[in-house]
């Protein structure tokens, strides 16, 4: 089955611990991204990837890191999470030229 | 940069009745996607429909349409015969190389 998987789904912090949101896609897609969706704000770019090894900041990059070394994987990383990055957080994927986004279930990260 | 706006936070409709939500986008480029997404209080994305920058005649999958007006640059959902189920977060987005999304409308269908 075709999907992007994200781990994990829900998750409490503290502030200053360092945590890494992992997403894999199975259907060889070269673009990968990341967003946020907070109430009111709709969905806002963290990172995008047009293939392995490139990567560029979205809308609200900062406290957020992400690499991709291999084409399925593209994992967000926070450093030194802070209360304000509390939010939804969804991994998509897609064909680099082209149209709909296939988006992972989402990850409820709470920072305390 | 792009810009994406939904100028309604909520809408209400009727059962069986139809129903337009508004979007509107800014862009400079000739080539551009636009699309829109349903995400119900389960909190998944779900795609519904997408608008190609030159494509002639309007999309439509369903009961979805999506009305083009390109020299107006909108992009307005249309929902026939609504159903209890189409109550959710409504998405409007633009593809260029990157998509950008609008805040959403909340819609919500009454018995």
């Amino acid at each position: 089955e075709a999907q992007v998987t994200q781990n994990p789904r829900y998750l409490i912090t503290v502030t200053g611990k360092k945590l890494t949101v992992t997403c894999s896609q199975n259907m060889n897609h070269e673009y990968m991204s990341w967003y946020r969706q907070d109430p009111g704000l709709g969905l806002r770019q963290i990172y995008y990837s047009m293939n392995v090894e490139v990567t560029d900041k979205g809308d609200v990059p900062e406290g957020y890191k992400v690499s991709r070394k291999e084409k399925r994987n593209f994992p967000l990383i926070l450093e030194s999470p802070s209360p304000n990055q509390t939010s939804l957080y969804f991994c998509a994927s897609s064909w680099r030229v082209g149209r709909e986004l296939f988006f992972g279930e989402g990850s409820r990260l709470t920072v305390l | 940069a792009q810009k994406i706006t939904q100028t309604q936070p909520g809408m209400f409709v009727q059962e069986k009745e139809a129903v337009t939500l508004d979007c509107t986008y800014d862009t400079s480029d000739q080539s551009y996607g636009l699309f829109w997404y349903k995400q119900p209080s389960s909190g998944e994305m779900i795609f519904l429909i997408y608008q190609g920058s030159y494509d002639e005649q309007n999309a439509t999958e369903g009961r979805y349409s999506l009305n083009f007006q390109k020299a107006r640059k909108s992009a307005n959902l249309v929902i026939s015969a609504s159903q209890l189920g189409d109550s959710a977060m409504y998405f409007c987005a633009m593809r260029e190389d990157d998509m950008r999304f609008g805040a959403g409308t909340r819609l919500t269908v009454k018995p």
